[in-house]
């Protein structure tokens, strides 16, 4: 398989629920990053990861939580959601961050509706 | 505050013509710039990108301009056809920095 997988395409939980989206890159890169996409809403950074650790967490509540195992895989965990919080989930990765080796590679995104 | 925007939520277009998407950024720290088409249902995918150390950038029939002076960049494409109907987000990166600030897109529509 090749370039950023993530799942599930979509999904729909209460706001009870703890559910985890997983992302996957199969292009060596050593960044990963989350993106939320509301409708009418430019991509909203969440998250970065560089080489497994955290390098930004960009004010996102702590219903939110991610994991990197390593540099192939993402997750977000989520646990408590607000209708809110439905939205695109994109998961990204690039080579490296900044300038020219920040060009990211998306993965086709999950669909979260929360109900 | 949005760092990147773009104006025209939707561009509508006759096939064969040039579609022209804008871009305006405020961050002068932005050094490097970066186009990214989406279908619906599908992640964003990479299209063209310039570095502020040029003013244009060519691939195909998609070309970038960069004026510095005035913090805008354009894409033109030309010609255009059916296939290039999607949301085109225009990005920004600073060398120092790690996070694409992203505008909001702006929907092209292609018509036969």
């Amino acid at each position: 398989e090749t370039g950023v997988t993530q799942t599930p395409r979509h999904l729909v939980m209460g706001m009870t629920n703890k559910k985890s989206l997983k992302c996957e890159q199969h292009l060596g890169h050593n960044a990963m990053y989350w993106y939320k996409q509301s409708a009418k809403k430019p991509l909203e950074l969440m998250f970065v990861y560089n080489f497994k650790e955290q390098t930004e967490n960009n004010s996102v509540p702590s219903r939110f939580s991610p994991e990197c195992p390593n540099s192939s895989h993402l997750f977000l965990h989520l646990h408590t959601l607000q209708p809110e919080d439905s939205a695109l989930y994109l998961c990204a990765s690039s080579q490296d961050t900044g300038g020219a080796s920040n060009e990211q590679f998306f993965g086709p995104g999950t669909r979260l509706t929360v109900l | 505050d949005q760092q990147v925007k773009q104006n025209s939520p939707s561009l509508s277009v006759q096939e064969g013509r040039i579609s022209i998407l804008n871009c305006d950024y405020t961050n002068s720290m932005f050094d490097y710039f970066l186009w990214y088409k989406k279908y619906p249902a599908e992640g964003p995918t990479f299209l063209i990108s310039i570095s502020s150390i040029k003013d244009k950038n060519e691939d195909g029939r998609f070309t970038v301009f960069l004026n510095k002076s005035a913090k805008h960049l354009s894409l033109h494409i030309v010609p255009s056809q059916p296939g290039d109907s999607a949301v085109y987000f225009c990005a920004a990166n600073s060398n120092s920095g790690y996070a694409l600030n992203f505008g909001k897109g702006t929907s092209l529509l292609v018509t036969p």
